[in-house]
């Protein structure tokens, strides 16, 4: 399944570091998702982007901002986190109101 | 919101085996489906089955919408089934995914 992409696929940084997290769908969809995947917990609902618009922000620390500059790609940049931020963030994109989302193999991220 | 629990959280089977994994939600939904996580963390679209039944290869699901569950049935287990199954609902008014804890499925050859 190569229709969402994500890089980097693994990622290590210190408290103090800037980073960002890209993902790219080529599966002509117009909505795109952030989601955060800790160990033992359901995965959570970050931001929801549809046509480029925030449509979701599901209360997430302004350590986090997304950016969509067009319905095919998603940032997420990342500055000042916590060790309790490390993580699986995943991507997903769909039509809007569309049944179904596809996901990016996801970037494990790990903050010292 | 809604609540999504699935059962068992950890299953660990025989190669060849049947088994059924079970996702109860606490509302109404208008959207269901089942994902399988593979061991390196890629999240693949199995079912979109907000009723009724679907049936894919060794795969199946049901989702008996009026009783709040749904069923995801693995039958002959083969060791590339191993991974997390998530059910994730969405319902009416609400547009989006709320996944449960899954459960972990490990063939074993």
């Amino acid at each position: 399944e190569t229709g969402v992409t994500q890089t980097p696929r693994h990622l290590v940084m210190g408290m103090t570091n800037k980073k960002s997290l890209k993902c790219e769908q080529h599966l002509g969809h117009n909505a795109m998702y952030w989601y955060k995947q800790s160990a033992k917990k359901p995965l959570e609902l970050m931001f929801v982007y549809n046509f480029k618009e925030q449509t979701e922000n599901n209360s997430v620390p302004s350590r986090f901002s997304p950016e969509c500059p067009n319905s095919s790609h998603l940032f997420l940049h990342l500055h000042t986190l916590q060790p309790e931020d490390s993580a699986l963030y995943l991507c997903a994109s769909s039509h809007q109101g569309a049944e179904t989302q596809y996901f990016g193999p996801g970037t494990r991220l790990l903050v010292l | 919101g809604i609540q999504v629990e699935q059962s068992p959280p950890d299953l660990i089977l025989q190669e060849g085996a049947n088994s059924t994994l079970r996702c109860n939600f606490s509302d109404s939904v208008n959207n269901l489906q089942w994902f399988h996580q593979n061991p390196w963390g890629q999240l693949i679209n199995l079912f979109y089955i907000p009723s009724g039944t679907k049936q894919n290869g060794r795969l199946s699901a049901t989702t008996v919408a009026t009783e709040r569950y749904s069923l995801l049935y693995i039958s002959s287990s083969q060791t590339t089934d191993s991974g997390v199954y998530f059910c994730a609902v969405e319902n009416f008014g609400n547009e989006k995914l709320t996944f449960g804890t899954g459960t972990r499925l490990t063939i074993i050859p």
